[in-house]
């Protein structure tokens, strides 16, 4: 799987949109971008994926370059909930149990 | 929205000790998943399952290390021996299909002593 390059740590004031960065520039065709969320030490939440186009759900949206080489996760009014850890992984989807491969994530922290 | 169910929350154990950490994917859930993640680490795959047998296993997951799906609902991860390094936070996962989202459980925090 493609390795994904974040920055440690971003903040963000309540209310207003926290987009968070991606690097993904060695990505393959074949493989999707994913987008999950942990809140303290809970278990990583589901947020957002998508292979070319740009994706938008009930969460955030997910901004995807022509190049596919980065993307970027929006959440567009950003919460105190949001405070979480942010992981941006790239995933090939073949026939098989394909697995989730963690980085280091993004530390969100929302501010009030 | 559907639950990935994992007993106990808790487990205090002594060192040696055989732990068995239980988890009940969603109901119509084909790949199942287990990772650990040590207290300040990042999430680590162990081992991913389907139609009944081990697909991938991670360094990791050694002969102390096993899983089953015993009855087509619970899918257990067991630990012969424990170590005090096996403690952590452990979490199933299950998705329908490959290119699905994975649902985790909240996870089983394994204490060794």
């Amino acid at each position: 799987d493609a390795k994904t390059t974040q920055p440690t740590s971003m903040d963000c004031a309540e209310g207003r949109a926290a987009n968070l960065p991606c690097n993904h520039s060695t990505i393959s065709g074949n493989e999707y971008v994913y987008w999950y969320r942990q809140i303290h030490s809970q278990g990583p939440q589901y947020i957002i994926h998508g292979l070319k186009n740009n994706e938008t759900n009930e969460m955030a949206s997910l901004i995807i370059t022509e190049d596919r080489k980065s993307s970027t996760l929006i959440l567009p009014h950003a919460t105190l909930r949001d405070t979480a850890v942010y992981y941006c992984i790239v995933r090939v989807a073949l026939h098989g149990a394909q697995k989730l491969v963690f980085g280091q994530g993004t530390r969100l922290t929302i501010n009030p | 929205e559907p639950e990935v169910t994992q007993t106990p929350s808790h487990q205090v154990t002594q060192m040696g000790q055989e732990v068995i950490l239980r988890c009940v994917p969603i109901s119509n859930h084909l790949y199942f998943y287990w990772y650990r993640q040590i207290l300040g680490q990042k999430v680590e795959f162990l081992v991913s399952f389907y139609n009944n047998e081990i697909s991938e296993k991670s360094e990791i997951f050694d002969d102390q290390f096993s899983v089953e799906r015993p009855d087509g609902s619970n899918f257990t991860l067991k630990i012969r021996s424990t170590k005090l390094e096996d403690s952590a936070m452990y979490f199933c996962a299950s998705t329908r299909a490959t290119n699905e989202k994975l649902f985790f459980g909240s996870g089983t925090q394994l204490s060794v002593l």
